[in-house]
């Protein structure tokens, strides 16, 4: 069974501080894994996947995520958080299905 | 171009009343998937379309959820006899392409309140 764990509630983080939200995976096979936020009383967007291939992926709004097999992760970081950052983030991962897999999400606070 | 499109926006209903949530997805994709979001939680699978077809349902609830894509374009979440633990939010998201790498495009979301 494929399944994703956020073990942050929630990570708060000085603008202008590098950020990182923490994402494990476990699952059959080759794992496909993304990135999605939300803003309030808003759908999720999508940020960033990893497929394949290079295992720092660069994503949207300057966040990128590098995988790691070994460690089964898939963390989500950028250089540089924005106040604008602050959200709600979830990993997801798919197997060798089409059904894509969240975790229970990290609320992101980026401070001024 | 236009995205992911679910009415009502919200919805309040009485338990024991039916419901029925509308997604319009992004025109041309195959793939349209039904999601069930709890306060405080991440989304929860609740069945996916490749064109027509409902290729899996597994996620539903109980058989008092029902959903259908007749046309292989729009799609409706029906919930028979609305039960408290319904309320959520119904998120909708689609896809263009079947297969593991197509990032989904979610609209934002019908949110059920029953009471």
């Amino acid at each position: 069974a494929q399944s994703v764990a956020q073990p942050e509630d929630q990570v708060n983080v000085a603008e202008g501080n590098p950020l990182t939200v923490k994402c494990t995976y476990s699952v059959s096979g080759n794992p496909y894994l993304f990135w999605y936020v939300q803003y309030p009383n808003r759908g999720l967007q999508f940020l960033l996947k990893y497929i394949t291939g290079d295992n720092l992926v660069k994503g949207s709004y300057g966040f990128e995520a590098e995988f790691n097999k070994s460690q089964t992760s898939f963390h989500l970081k950028k250089p540089s958080a924005l106040v604008s950052d602050s959200a709600l983030y979830f990993c997801a991962v798919r197997g060798n299905t089409d059904k894509l897999i969240f975790g229970t999400g990290t609320r992101l606070q980026v401070f001024p | 171009g236009a995205g992911v499109s679910q009415s009502p926006r919200y919805k309040v209903a009485k338990r024991g009343q039916d419901v029925a949530l509308r997604c319009d997805p992004i025109s041309g994709h195959v793939s349209l998937f039904w999601y069930q979001q709890a306060l405080g939680q991440g989304p929860e699978f609740l069945t996916y379309f490749q064109n027509e077809a409902q290729l899996d349902k597994s996620g539903l609830p109980s058989d008092r959820f029902f959903a259908e894509r007749p046309e292989g374009s729009v799609s409706t979440l029906k919930i028979q006899r609305t039960q408290q633990e319904d309320s959520a939010v119904y998120l909708c998201a689609s896809s263009t392409l079947t297969g593991v790498v197509s990032p989904l495009h979610f609209g934002n979301g019908t949110r059920l309140t029953v009471t």
